[in-house]
């Protein structure tokens, strides 16, 4: 089935810095990538949905140039936390759209990562 | 628009039933229905596309009624690894429209 490998698992940064997350699609080309951050406790909100080989949509309030989102090839996509704050602490996820015979589409997830910024 | 789910929060015994139901107040294209547990990603259940289908996964199954933009998720004789938070994913029936829309979940605690 189709797999996206997701990395870091766990990040821990100081505030200020950035941080990068992958997500690569393993055995399939995933044209379409979402974004998810998830609070404890709560539901999975879109930040973004990127497509391969051009901009990113952002939803409403989610920060364009806090939250960088490349995805330059139909393999991988990448997240990039810029000047993070405490407050961008969080779980953040990626789905990809994968096509399935007599069903469209489905959406399959990285294994997410857990962002703490101190 | 999120869709609703209820109930928030449910605690079985090992062996029984329970319904957990999402509501849209758009018209939908596909329900889709997840599990995840403390500390992982979501695990995908299964999709049901807009047809008032009924699908089947083990002793997990799932109904859609278009008409009502509804969707239940019917858990049977359930075990402990069922445990976990159930999500259901939206999709909307409008052109382009790829993106899921969560729910906020509903807590399953099965206990022995």
């Amino acid at each position: 089935g189709a797999v996206v490998s997701q990395h870091p698992s766990r990040v821990i940064c100081k505030s200020g810095t950035s941080v990068k997350i992958e997500c690569r699609s393993l055995d399939f080309q995933a044209t379409t990538m979402f974004w998810y951050r998830q609070f404890p406790k709560q539901s999975l909100m879109l930040m973004a949905t990127s497509n391969e080989g051009s901009k990113a949509t952002y939803e409403q309030g989610v920060e364009k140039d806090k939250f960088l989102i490349n995805h330059a090839s139909l393999t991988l996509s990448t997240l990039t936390v810029t000047s993070a704050h405490p407050e961008d602490s969080s779980f953040y996820i990626c789905s990809a759209k994968v096509g399935i015979p007599g069903v469209n589409y489905g959406y399959t997830f990285g294994s997410g990562t857990r962002l703490t910024v101190v | 628009q999120q869709p609703v789910q209820s109930p928030q929060a449910v605690i079985l015994r090992e062996g029984e039933d329970a319904v957990i139901n999402c509501s849209s107040s758009k018209a939908l294209y596909s329900v889709h229905w997840y599990r995840q547990k403390h500390g992982e990603a979501p695990v995908f259940l299964m999709i049901l596309l807009k047809g008032g289908e009924q699908k089947g996964h083990e002793k997990i199954s799932a109904s859609f009624n278009e008409k009502k933009q509804q969707s239940s998720l019917y858990l049977t004789a359930s075990q402990l690894s069922y445990s976990g938070t159930y999500f259901c994913g939206t999709r909307g029936s409008g052109a382009g429209s790829y993106q899921l829309t969560f729910g906020k979940g509903t807590k399953l605690s099965v206990i022995p």
